[in-house]
């Protein structure tokens, strides 16, 4: 089984920071199945990013994807207060595709 | 508008049954994917299990540590997928999201529910 690891496990950073969360599959992976999802605490997890790049509809731009292979990316270009949360990565090739363990990002 | 909603939360004791309950709206139903998703107590997303209802026979998947634990069903009738258990444990303690899966090739839980928390103590 393939399996998804977060670095780092988690992060303190200011607002208006440049903050980037690595996912490292296990094997390699079709960039078209690793997903992205930010989960604020109390809510329900929301899909960010999907096929490594493209931003789900609604998602602020400052948000991006990236990365091949074993290695994806996710990028916050400058950290808004509401951007606080834990985010996963998810390798969806199969229909219970494994999530990584979760980075939380927290305010410095 | 997509929306999945699920049942509110619970208290049982141990070997209690239950059944929760996940509604989907807005779309046809028969021809998404649902799946189950466990979050323990400040823990991380694992899976359940999924189920595609289908137009006729549905098809249902279990994550190996659910296997045998949990039974995944649903009402195509009612556009709602169910998750149950027949004697909970303690362990079962935690919240659990449905979502919808989009089957595209570029395959995504694009819609989640709000979660059911379900509280299993003595």
């Amino acid at each position: 089984d393939i399996q998804m690891t977060q670095s780092p496990s988690s992060l303190s950073a200011s607002v208006g920071d440049r903050v980037t969360i690595t996912c490292r599959a296990s094997q390699t992976i079709a960039s078209y199945f690793l997903n992205w999802y930010q989960q604020k605490p109390g809510k329900a997890p929301n899909l960010l990013i999907y096929a490594a790049s493209t931003l789900q509809s609604g998602v602020p731009s400052r948000f991006s994807g990236s990365g091949s292979g074993t290695e994806f990316t996710l990028t916050i270009s400058s950290l808004q207060p509401e951007d606080f949360a834990t985010y996963y990565c998810q390798n969806s090739y199969s229909t219970l595709g494994p999530f990584g363990q979760g980075t939380k990002l927290e305010i410095k | 508008e997509v929306q999945l909603v699920q049942s509110g939360p619970e208290v049982k004791k141990p070997g209690e049954s239950l059944k929760i309950s996940c509604k989907g709206s807005g779309y046809t139903f028969s021809n998404y994917w649902i799946g189950w998703v466990r979050q323990m107590p400040g823990k991380g997303l694992e899976w359940v299990g999924i189920i595609y209802p289908g137009d006729f026979d549905s098809e249902t998947r279990y994550s190996p540590s659910f296997q045998g634990q949990v039974t995944i069903s649903a009402d195509k009738s009612m556009s709602t997928a169910y998750l149950q258990w027949t004697s909970l444990k303690t362990s079962d303690t935690a919240i659990y999201y449905c979502a919808r899966r989009t089957d595209s090739g570029r395959d995504r839980l694009d819609y989640w529910g709000q979660g059911t928390l379900v509280t299993v103590s003595s």
